[in-house]
């Protein structure tokens, strides 16, 4: 399984909107509905953000929404915050156990 | 509360063996997958080796293929990755994760492994 494709580094001001892109395959982002996104923090863990391509688990705040199109999902942040920079990866199901990551992109809240 | 811890991270020689351990408590692993991600330094995120419910079945990145070996014991509420030929690539933090069968959505805080000599 190779890696999704995410682009390195994103940036955004306060109170704008941002969003990254994570482009897979038929086989996995494009053959599921499971794609899900992690917000990291340095030196912490990985934070499940959004899960099922759109779903938002209890405690995230409706700021990140999640879409699909084909063999790409995206993210977007709305009303960026000061938190919010952080690293941010795609995850998607990829049958039987399998999950392949995305590459990662770093958001920076200029 | 539910939690997920690693141990049995360390500083290995290239070519040497390590033996990582996850104990989940809060939850009975019975009924979800398994599966260690492991993060290098300053790198992104990449799952190495995954296992079934009632592991009979598992799954190895091409990068681990041949030298990890992941097994559960259901009944200590473990989970386990036998690590050989280590390689300096190796090093990184490994975490321990499950979740629903789409979704990971419970993380150990992870183990470090070091290869280097």
């Amino acid at each position: 399984q190779s890696a999704l494709t995410q682009p390195r580094s994103v940036s955004g001001s306060p109170g704008q909107s941002v969003t990254i892109s994570c482009t897979g395959t038929s086989s996995d982002v494009g053959g599921y509905n499971y794609v899900s996104w992690f917000q990291q923090h340095p030196g912490k863990g990985p934070k499940l953000m959004i899960y099922d391509v759109s779903q938002r688990p209890s405690g995230v705040p409706d700021r990140f929404f999640g879409s699909k199109s084909g063999n790409t999902a995206s993210l977007t942040i709305s009303g960026l915050q000061a938190d919010d920079e952080a690293d941010y990866y795609c995850c998607s199901y990829a049958g039987s156990y399998i999950f392949v990551f995305g590459s990662g992109t770093k958001l920076t809240v200029l | 509360e539910v939690q997920l811890v690693e141990s049995g991270g360390d500083l290995v020689q290239p070519g040497g063996s390590l033996r990582l351990s996850c104990s989940a408590s809060g939850f009975s692993v019975n009924d979800f997958g398994l599966h260690w991600v492991r993060q290098a330094p300053g790198k992104g995120l990449e799952l190495t080796s995954s296992i079934s419910p009632n592991g009979d079945i598992t799954y190895y990145a091409d990068s681990v293929k041949g030298r990890f070996s992941i097994s559960r014991d259901n009944s200590q509420n473990m989970l386990y990755l036998q690590m050989s030929s280590l390689r300096a690539e190796d090093t990184a933090l490994y975490f321990c994760v499950t979740g629903s069968a789409y979704y990971y959505d419970q993380w150990g805080q992870g183990t470090l492994v070091t290869v280097s000599s």
